[in-house]
């Protein structure tokens, strides 16, 4: 099993420009996630999808939207880049009833110049 | 809104002495978990604990919730090299089926 696959793991986006992160999971998990990472300041949730058809905020989701594509699949979209969005993004699933913790995808790291 | 506060921020120990996280929230939590990230990787999910009080132990590595489910502990007895990389604990925000992560504890072990 492959778990949770993110594309693509590196990336340099100019100001202004706009990109989708990718992520899929086939591990059959309700619930899919984008955190992102910066230094000192822990995992902080984006958005989530607790399930298909359905997603919701997180803590920072200014600048950010996201699609379920179907159960598989969660995408995030920046769809002007700044720098404060530079940052390593992970995505993650679960199963949708709690007493499961997250499979997480190895990230993708996204610098905006 | 919920927050989620782990001490220290860093810990560099010698290999064989041990080491102590602790983890406090803001809310009354009905369960906690704790990750681990390696350095350059993802975080890997490590234990759930639900119950007050409950203790539950990993080879070296003890994790202990809090009798008033506000805190908790992950120590590591006799640390090794392989223990470098940070520790995170987490716990369920607001809603559902979302958890919010605390700052972490980045471990060094000096060999």
């Amino acid at each position: 099993n492959a778990g949770v696959t993110q594309t693509p793991k590196f990336q340099v986006l100019k100001t202004g420009q706009s990109m989708t992160l990718q992520c899929a999971q086939d591990m059959n998990h309700n619930s899919m996630y984008w955190y992102r990472q910066d230094p000192g300041m822990g995992l902080r949730l984006i958005y989530y999808s607790a399930s298909e058809g359905t997603t919701d905020k997180g803590e920072v989701p200014n600048g950010y939207n996201v699609s379920r594509l179907n159960k598989r699949e969660f995408s995030l979209r920046l769809e002007s880049a700044a720098p404060s969005q530079t940052s390593v993004y992970f995505c993650a699933s679960s199963e949708m009833t709690r007493g499961y913790g997250y499979t997480f995808g190895s990230g993708t790291r996204l610098t905006v110049v | 809104g919920q927050q989620v506060m782990q001490i220290p921020q860093y810990q560099h120990v010698q290999e064989g002495e041990d080491f102590t996280t602790y983890c406090n929230s803001s809310t009354t939590l009905s369960n906690i978990q704790w990750y681990k990230q390696r350095p350059g990787g993802h975080p890997v999910f490590l234990i759930q604990l639900v119950k007050s009080g409950e203790v539950k132990k990993q080879k070296r590595l003890t994790f202990q919730f809090g009798e008033a489910k506000k805190n908790s502990s992950l120590h590591i007895t006799a640390t090794q090299t392989t223990d470098v990389g940070t520790y995170f604990c987490a716990g369920p925000g607001s809603g559902t089926y979302k958890y919010i992560f605390g700052t972490g504890t980045r471990l060094k072990v000096l060999a």
